[in-house]
């Protein structure tokens, strides 16, 4: 029940198309939903999060989608880069427990070919 | 803002020996988390501290894994004896408790050879 579950987990796009990346989580206690893009060699940095409150979030070329009915949410990059070429994490966390630990993904490897 | 360091960057040792890695958190910071990333997969958490306190352990192997934070500030993961499935990715990342958002922060991490 602890689990996130991510697909794909590798992704080839084009520079200029978009990127599509999905998660699947169990825990209905969950109430926070990062997104984090780690690069070669560097530890993941936060990319963009979303709430149960709300079904989208927008961020420059990034939106988050999230359907709470079906415990889903997805990454969307529009007009990918090559610099967008990393690998991505979804997570989860139930801030609300005091115990906030991140249950991440299992990454998805990102190309991006000019 | 300074970042959460880590030392050292790679390690390569054999298994049966020990090695301790340390985490310097960003200044503030009051909630401490040790990850374990194995190739290929998504950080798991090994131990979570607030200050200077464990908040969760459960999936720390504790028959060869141990972590301090001494004064709830700086902290160190150590490994004895370690074994080859070790082989990991230890990322030490630190968040600031009561901000809107609780974001952990990442440092490089440490890669964990063991031979």
């Amino acid at each position: 029940q602890q689990q996130v579950k991510q697909s794909p987990q590798s992704l080839i796009v084009q520079k200029g198309g978009i990127s599509i990346i999905n998660c699947a989580y169990e825990n209905t206690a969950f109430d926070y939903f990062p997104w984090y893009q780690q690069f070669p060699g560097k530890g993941p940095a936060l990319l963009i999060a979303i709430r149960p409150d709300v079904s989208e979030k927008k961020e420059g070329r990034f939106t988050i989608s999230f359907n709470k009915s079906a415990k889903q949410f997805s990454l969307h990059i529009m007009d990918s880069q090559p610099g967008d070429s990393a690998t991505y994490f979804c997570a989860a966390s139930n801030e609300g427990s005091g115990a906030d630990k991140l249950i991440f993904g299992t990454g998805t490897r990102l190309q991006v070919f000019p | 803002e300074a970042g959460v360091a880590q030392s050292p960057r790679y390690k390569i040792i054999e298994k049966r020996q020990s090695v301790a890695f340390w985490c310097n958190p960003i200044s503030g910071h009051a909630t401490l988390y040790w990850y374990q990333q194995i190739l290929g997969q998504g950080p798991k958490l090994l131990i979570q501290f607030q200050n200077n306190g464990v908040v969760d352990d459960s999936q720390l192997p504790k028959d060869r894994f141990s972590a301090e934070r001494l004064k709830g500030v700086d902290s160190t993961l150590k490994i004895q004896p370690a074994k080859l499935e070790d082989s990991a990715v230890y990322l030490c990342a630190s968040s600031f408790s009561g901000g809107e958002t609780t974001e952990a922060f990442f440092g490089q991490g440490t890669r964990l050879t063991v031979v």
